[in-house]
């Protein structure tokens, strides 16, 4: 079946450096490609999502990347902020169904 | 304030004891969706509604049951819960399926003795 996979599973950086996550999905049908951000204790929040119609998103600090060719796509933070510090999932959704395919999920520690 | 709420947010429950975890959204959502999130394993979708009396699985529905009685209303029904059911449940609406955000309930952790 569909599946994405996600990497690093966990990734420290210093405070106002960048931090990318990669994904890797394997339906090539996929359209649409959303991050999501989980605070501790909360539920997860869309962060920003890409379109396969569009390369490159960004918003502030914040940018995703899509090569469809290769089938991954890129989240990167820049200028980082302990407020950073949180799990980001990665998703995709399963072409063909209603389902949605989410990664197993990064945990970014920024350290002051 | 546009949200999606769920109740219990935390249950102790015995194995085989029937119990039901209510999701609810002011938002006119269609879609809705449950998920388990389990250490290493990220989000995995339980089961989907795309609107009224439609349901159907997503990649982990064995043990689950769910309805759409109500458009703002989808309960996840554990007949007969197993230890392997312990975990961290999210409910999640969105406008529709298909490049459509998905807003989060904050979560109900259950676990099964």
């Amino acid at each position: 079946g569909e599946n994405v996979e996600q990497h690093p599973s966990t990734l420290s950086v210093q405070e106002g450096d960048s931090a990318v996550i990669k994904c890797t999905y394997s339906d090539s049908a996929s359209n649409y490609f959303p991050w999501y951000k989980q605070e501790l204790g909360k539920g997860p929040q869309l962060i920003i999502d890409i379109r396969s119609n569009v390369g490159e998103k960004k918003d502030q600090r914040i940018a995703v990347t899509l090569n469809k060719t290769a089938k991954h796509f890129s989240l990167h933070i820049t200028e980082t902020q302990p407020e950073d510090s949180a799990v980001y999932f990665c998703a995709s959704e399963a072409s063909g169904t209603y389902k949605y395919i989410f990664g197993t999920g990064t945990r970014l520690k920024v350290l002051a | 304030e546009a949200q999606v709420t769920q109740n219990p947010r935390y249950l102790i429950t015995v194995t085989g004891k029937k119990l039901t975890v209510t999701c609810s959204q002011n938002m006119n959502h269609e879609y809705m969706s449950w998920y388990r999130q389990d250490p290493g394993l990220g989000l995995r979708q339980i089961y989907y509604s795309m609107n009224v009396e439609v349901t159907d699985k997503g990649d982990v529905p064995e043990g689950y049951k769910v309805s759409r009685k109500e458009k703002r209303n989808f309960p996840l029904i554990l007949e007969s819960p197993s230890p392997n059911q312990t975990s961290l449940y999210f409910c999640a609406s969105s406008l529709s399926w298909g490049s459509s955000e998905q807003y989060f309930g904050p979560g109900t952790r259950l676990t099964v003795t």
